[in-house]
């Protein structure tokens, strides 16, 4: 069962424009990770934001964590045509018995 | 460093034949883990080794079976094939037990006919 639900599902928007998606989840957890899948590849890391942290950043990306909300969002600052994948949350349940939960991803397309 | 290495990349089997994968971890990464992915289900997790010994497993029926040998080197198995079972199977390592970064291979599509 998915674990974290991403929305929305697709997004498209104009190179140079903030993207946003968000996810959302159903039970406690330790960490919540981001990660991007370029077309039938394999998924690529992003970010990794624990249970007590609010907000983290790398590069372009602005990750934020609501844990009152079981909520997520991903923010990429400036996009580019490369950013253009699908992006998924993925969870690991408290209690780590589970392994990571992914949801089913934002397709995003950045257009030139 | 090498990456996550998956074998084969591509295959396609018929309905009731079985098929085995292999993924080869990053050097000195010892869980690894399996997951499917279709249109329809999104990726779902099938199982999780470390050091040799299954750590947790999905919801997948008992066709799906996996081993991890010593040198971390995982193979998962599928017998008798349904069609549901076309997907891309993805394997990931990390030097840990499960709920750090992982590091995905580049999958093996495998469809059935």
């Amino acid at each position: 069962s998915q674990q974290g639900e991403e929305d929305p599902q697709a997004l498209s928007i104009q190179e140079g424009e903030n993207a946003t998606m968000n996810c959302s989840y159903k039970t406690s957890i330790n960490n919540l990770q981001w990660y991007r899948q370029n077309s039938g590849r394999g998924l690529v890391h992003l970010i990794l934001i624990r249970s007590n942290e609010r907000e983290k950043h790398s590069g372009r990306l602005r990750v934020t964590l609501d844990t009152s909300k079981k909520s997520s969002s991903l923010l990429i600052t400036a996009s580019r045509a490369a950013d253009t994948a699908s992006y998924f949350c993925a969870t690991e349940p408290g209690g780590g018995a589970d392994g990571l939960t992914f949801g089913k991803g934002t397709h995003l397309i950045i257009q030139p | 460093k090498a990456g996550v290495t998956q074998t084969p990349r591509y295959l396609i089997k018929t309905r009731g034949q079985q098929v085995t994968l292999s993924c080869s971890p990053i050097s000195g990464h010892r869980s690894v883990s399996w997951y499917q992915q279709t249109p329809g289900q999104g990726l779902q997790f099938l199982f999780e080794y470390f050091s040799e010994t299954q750590r947790n497993k999905g919801n997948f029926p008992g066709r799906f079976s996996g081993r991890q040998f010593s040198n971390s080197r995982s193979e998962m198995n599928v017998s008798t094939l349904e069609l549901g079972d076309s997907a891309l199977y993805l394997c990931a390592s990390s030097w840990g037990a499960s709920g750090g970064e992982l590091f995905f291979g580049e999958g093996s599509r495998l469809t059935v006919l």
